[in-house]
């Protein structure tokens, strides 16, 4: 199994909601990453995390709020979003961190802020 | 800092004719490349990486890459394109030290019939 899910596909959410975004993986991967990728540009990584334990907040604001509850699962927490958070959200994965590891993506969550 | 950079925001070709995706890199050290592909609303798919050893690089779908260290360049080519192809290609690069994956502008290739 070499796929990465993400649920829900789309999303829409008023600026007051709370909701989660979920991304799982059955590869072994020691490493999870969530990006964020405006219409037209490339990825910006967000987060990462190695062994379950955060290793790069890529100075998100807090209203996003990753949780890793176990190595194969990753959620991204939303409260407070601004309309200008709408994009879609990649989840990937690797072996490990460290190194040239190739990083797997899944097919990302569109989110609409309204 | 290292970094890469995408010659073409967007390349239209016609059908079975020949591609290549300019790719230029900035690095003074040891320097690991890819190049990913994102069909229309879908997430990133590996088409091939430069890690070490042969400078050709064989990936999937037909696609193939030169690592040129003295033109650092890692140009992405296929001799023969299909209307399946039409997607956004990005060359990447590793930060090494803070091992972040950073991607170019990106590339839209646009096959016409």
């Amino acid at each position: 199994d070499t796929e990465v899910t993400q649920t829900p596909k789309h999303l829409v959410m008023g600026m007051t909601n709370k909701k989660s975004l979920k991304c799982e993986q059955h590869m072994g991967h020691r490493a999870m990453y969530w990006y964020k990728q405006k219409a037209k540009k490339p990825p910006e990584l967000m987060f990462v995390y190695s062994y379950e334990k955060l290793s790069i907040n890529e100075s998100v604001p807090s209203r996003f709020s990753p949780e890793c509850p176990n190595s194969s699962l990753l959620n991204l927490h939303l409260h407070a979003l601004q309309p200008e958070d709408s994009a879609l959200y990649l989840c990937a994965s690797s072996q490990e961190y460290r190194g040239p590891n190739e990083q797997f993506f899944g097919p990302g969550t569109r989110l609409t802020v309204l | 800092a290292q970094s890469v950079t995408q010659l073409d925001s967007q390349v239209p070709v016609f059908e079975e004719a020949p591609v290549e995706l300019r790719c230029n890199y900035s690095s003074s050290v040891s320097v690991y490349l890819f190049w990913y592909v994102q069909y229309p609303n879908q997430g990133l798919q590996l088409l091939l990486k430069y890690l070490s050893g042969s400078t050709l690089v064989k990936g999937i779908n037909g696609f193939e890459a030169e690592f040129n260290k003295s033109q650092t360049s890692f140009h992405l080519r296929k001799p023969s394109v299909h209307i399946s192809d039409t997607a956004e290609y990005f060359c990447a690069t590793i930060i090494q030290g803070a091992q972040k994956l950073v991607f170019g502008q990106g590339t839209r290739l646009t096959i016409n019939p």
